[in-house]
């Protein structure tokens, strides 16, 4: 069975702290992404990578940084966690496209709390 | 540019209830359509698709026809059960173009015994 998964279900932080949110997939997909979701606002793209070491900006990716040195593994990282950062985070993978016919795959989401 | 709109939320529905979520969309290209489904607690996670204009797709009872003519992939299921609360997110990638769909907000869908 293909899987995401993600480090931590919930993780509660303080103000200031360096966070680091942890993606494994186990598809050998080329792309990967990280999303937050809020209520009424859905899904809004934070970063993304199509390739080891490679990343791209999303629509919202002030206060975020993120990391891959594996293809298997995409790390999210607040470099000093705020309180307006409190939300779903929700990683994501799909193979690179021929086509647009590929679809993503999510890992189960890790809650977020900063205190 | 690319959107999607999804009819807000949420759906209460009655058990063994007919179903209809609506989602339109704008595409600068030729676009691949999907229905995800979020669990609570859980990821998203895909539940059908169609990629060409007049495609059906269809899972778990749930359809959806992609309409070229109204831009329109509006969700179905003839009876819902109450394991159906979800939320409902519709999306669209771009053929040709890049690999990052663009997502409606979300439909979230209680079904009451």
């Amino acid at each position: 069975d293909v899987k995401v998964t993600q480090s931590s279900r919930y993780l509660v932080k303080r103000t200031g702290e360096k966070v680091f949110l942890e993606c494994v997939q186990d598809m050998d997909h080329e792309n990967m992404f990280w999303y937050r979701q809020d209520p009424g606002l859905g899904l809004r793209l934070i970063y993304f990578s199509y390739d080891v070491k490679m990343k791209e900006k999303g629509d919202i990716p002030e206060g975020y940084s993120v990391s891959r040195e594996k293809k298997e593994r995409f790390s999210l990282i607040l470099e000093s966690a705020s309180t307006n950062q409190t939300s779903m985070y929700l990683c994501a993978s799909s193979l690179r496209p021929a086509s647009s016919y590929n679809e993503q795959f999510f890992g189960p989401g890790t809650r977020l709390t900063v205190l | 540019g690319n959107s999607v709109t999804q009819m807000e939320g949420p759906v209460t529905l009655s058990e063994e209830a007919f179903l209809t979520i609506n989602c339109t969309y704008t595409a600068t290209g030729y676009p691949s359509l999907f229905w995800y489904v979020q669990y609570p607690g859980e990821g998203l996670q895909l539940l059908l698709k169609a990629t060409k204009a007049d495609d059906k797709g269809s899972n778990k009872g749930f359809e959806a026809t992609y309409r070229k003519e109204t831009t329109s992939f509006h969700l179905e299921k003839g009876s819902v059960q109450v394991s159906d609360s979800a939320v409902y997110f519709c999306a669209l990638t771009i053929s040709g173009g890049s690999y990052i769909p663009t997502f409606g907000r979300g439909t979230s869908l209680i079904v009451h015994p």
